[in-house]
């Protein structure tokens, strides 16, 4: 198994400002994602992150909105941009199984964003 | 693209009560088929899993299978309790791509 931190775990923001948000895992790994769970909502996944190349990001997402950054093989960051209330969510990233066929993922215990 | 089609809820049972939540998916190929739970205040975790047609998946006696023929993965079990209150998300993935698609999230209520 993974273990996985974030942080912030939980913040208060004002428009127009943005949140960084940190996912350390304690294992190397290739491949890190990050999800939105908007309140009441299922999860949708933002981007994939992965180490040494540029953040692939879904559709409805862009890199000038939540730019990615993936130093090294056990941490990557988030940044939340230009925050309006409809970005409030929480942000989890996650991990995939160490050496699992099957995609199994870790997640992080998420960050839970607020913007006034 | 891939979809997850979840029941929708809340779920409300007594506990002792059988429970089933349909899960129903779209995609090409053979996904991998999952199921999550969310308990409150916690994060999200692995139930159980299966990564092909006819598998059975079983954890904390929670059973789901992978049927091919009606792209369903439901999630059932026996006799539930309280602390079975959560919600439970069904998602895949494909091994190529990795990353998960969820369905809409079934939220259970286990009444005393």
């Amino acid at each position: 198994s993974a273990v996985i931190s974030q942080k912030p775990s939980r913040d208060i923001c004002q428009r127009g400002t943005s949140l960084t948000i940190q996912c350390q895992v304690d294992s190397q790994v290739t491949m890190m994602f990050w999800y939105r769970q908007q309140p009441g909502q299922s999860l949708t996944l933002i981007a994939t992150a992965n180490q040494g190349s540029e953040a692939t990001y879904e559709s409805g997402f862009v890199i000038d909105k939540f730019p990615i950054s993936r130093p090294n093989l056990t941490f990557s960051t988030l940044t939340v941009s230009n925050l309006s209330p409809e970005d409030s969510s929480i942000y989890l990233c996650s991990v995939p199984t160490p050496a699992s066929g099957t995609n199994e993922q870790f997640f992080g215990p998420g960050t839970r964003l607020t913007v006034l | 693209g891939d979809s997850v089609t979840q029941m929708e809820g809340p779920v409300t049972l007594s506990e002792e009560a059988c429970l089933t939540i349909n899960c129903t998916y779209t995609a090409t190929g053979y996904p991998s088929l999952f199921w999550y739970v969310q308990y409150p205040g916690e994060g999200l975790q692995l139930l159980l899993k299966a990564t092909k047609a006819d598998d059975k998946g079983s954890n904390k006696g929670f059973e789901a299978t992978y049927r091919k023929e009606t792209t369903s993965f439901h999630l059932e079990k026996g006799s539930v309790q309280v602390s079975d209150s959560a919600v439970y998300f069904c998602a895949l993935s494909h091994t190529g791509r990795r990353a998960l698609t969820f369905g809409s999230g079934t939220r259970l209520q286990v009444q005393p």
